[in-house]
């Protein structure tokens, strides 16, 4: 596609149940990355992929957040059992790898609110 | 770990001013890219200018340029003739594999 796609841009949940936030990448990109971003706060990194391998979960919250990616493509997002703390916006981006290419290309974001 | 410290969490400059957001690093790597990105209210993040480690000439993006202090772990943009449309969070980053960012400058540009 033309850029990172993300979906549901707004999704509203209840406190305990199980969302699912999906990206769809830049095709070629072999890199993949979800970021966490609170009200008025900073990006928080969780998750980055490369191709469908998960180098470095070492952002994830909790056991209650799980993500994949499937054909070096799609990626999803699951959180089990939402907390209110939960809430925020969850960005995804693409890149090519190696040292000649740098830049992250964002999607627009799932907005996440945990009732 | 690499940190990225960005000590302004709100500027408000008027319009056609230059503005310097400034942005420290901490790393044992020699070799890296440095970011910038803006996301407007929209939240769409777009990179605004970007930097190699092992370069030592500042970049430049039209009204946008760094001052790259490698040795300093210094990495500060400067946006001259300022826009109402520059008005936005500015977040610096860092990248070895993954991309470190910054916590963001909200920067408002008064007409």
């Amino acid at each position: 596609g033309a850029g990172v796609s993300q979906s549901p841009s707004n999704k509203v949940t209840e406190k305990g149940k199980d969302v699912e936030l999906r990206c769809d990448p830049i095709s070629g990109h072999t890199a993949l990355y979800w970021y966490r971003q609170s009200l008025g706060q900073g990006l928080e990194f969780l998750i980055y992929f490369q191709g469908n391998s998960a180098p470095d979960k070492s952002g994830l919250p909790s056991d209650r957040f799980s993500a994949e990616r499937t054909g070096g493509s799609v990626s999803t997002l699951t959180i089990q059992r939402t907390q209110q703390e939960d809430s925020a916006v969850y960005l995804c981006a693409s890149s090519l790898m190696g040292l000649a290419v740098g830049e992250l290309f964002f999607g627009e974001g799932s907005r996440l609110t945990v009732l | 770990a690499q940190t990225v410290t960005q000590s302004q969490p709100e500027m408000s400059v008027q319009e056609a001013e230059t503005v310097t957001l400034s942005c420290t690093y901490d790393t044992s790597e020699s070799n890296y890219y440095l970011f910038w990105y803006k996301q407007p209210p929209s939240r769409q993040m777009i990179l605004v200018i970007r930097q190699e480690a092992y370069k030592q000439q500042n970049a430049t993006e039209n009204r946008f340029s760094v001052n790259f202090q490698k040795a300093a772990k210094s990495f500060s943009l400067k946006i001259s003739d300022s826009q109402l449309g520059d008005t936005a969070m500015y977040f610096c980053a860092f990248r070895d594999d993954k991309i470190i960012f910054g916590k963001g400058t909200r920067l408002h540009i008064l007409p």
